[in-house]
């Protein structure tokens, strides 16, 4: 069965240092969208993507944040500057299809990040 | 009121028992519901989509209430690896269908 992949599983950084988290989608999906989870939290909407630009960000998503989608396969989140507040697991997910009713989105295993 | 609100739990049950979490949204404008499965430390896995008036997929079963914007998952017959925290997600409507998950409820089943 097809799955969502990510790479690393963890990452350890420095405040203030540049990180990349990378994932490659399922791959005959088309949408991607990246979340992150804060541990003892819920699941958040970061960033979703389509058609090689961003569809929606939400406020988290500031320009300390940004996606790219480098090469038809992977799905990068980069962090230019991490802040301690940054810590958290960081899942990727695709989808196949958006309309009104069938628009399942798949998960990653997830980048745990600390920033220390 | 929350996006989308769910009883954070924990829920004990015995093995063999049947369980039923709730969940209410928002936004009378989302048209798909799922229920997902996250154990600890892991990603987010679909458990069921839920659709006009619910389905059924083996112990588990959702309903939908639009008219009260309110979902349930019923799981009958407990198994031990039911365990985990069962989160009920609604899609945000306006274009990119983003998700807007519940904090979790979560399940313990004991022997």
């Amino acid at each position: 069965e097809p799955e969502v992949t990510q790479t690393p599983s963890h990452q350890v950084t420095q405040m203030g240092q540049e990180v990349i988290l990378r994932c490659v989608p399922i791959s005959n999906h088309l949408y991607f969208y990246w979340y992150r989870q804060i541990l003892g939290q819920k699941v958040e909407f970061l960033v979703s993507f389509y058609n090689n630009e961003i569809s929606e960000k939400s406020e988290i998503f500031d320009d300390q944040f940004s996606v790219e989608r480098p090469d038809g396969s992977n799905f990068t989140l980069k962090i230019r500057s991490t802040k301690l507040e940054d810590s958290a697991m960081y899942f990727c997910a695709s989808g196949l299809t958006r309309t009104e009713t069938e628009e399942t989105q798949y998960f990653g295993p997830g980048t745990r990040l600390l920033v220390l | 009121r929350k996006e989308v609100e769910q009883d954070p739990g924990p829920f004990n049950v015995p093995e063999g028992a049947t369980v039923a979490f709730n969940c209410t949204y928002s936004n009378s404008a989302s048209q798909s519901f799922f229920w997902y499965r996250q154990d600890c430390r892991k990603e987010p896995k679909l458990l069921m989509s839920v659709y006009s008036s619910g389905n059924e997929d083996g112990r588990f079963t959702a309903q939908l209430n639009r008219a009260s914007q309110y979902i349930s998952l019923l799981i009958r017959d407990s198994k031990l690896s039911d365990s985990a925290t069962y989160l009920c997600v609604v899609n945000k409507p306006g274009g990119t269908y983003k998700y807007i998950f519940g904090t979790g409820t979560r399940l313990k089943v004991l022997a």
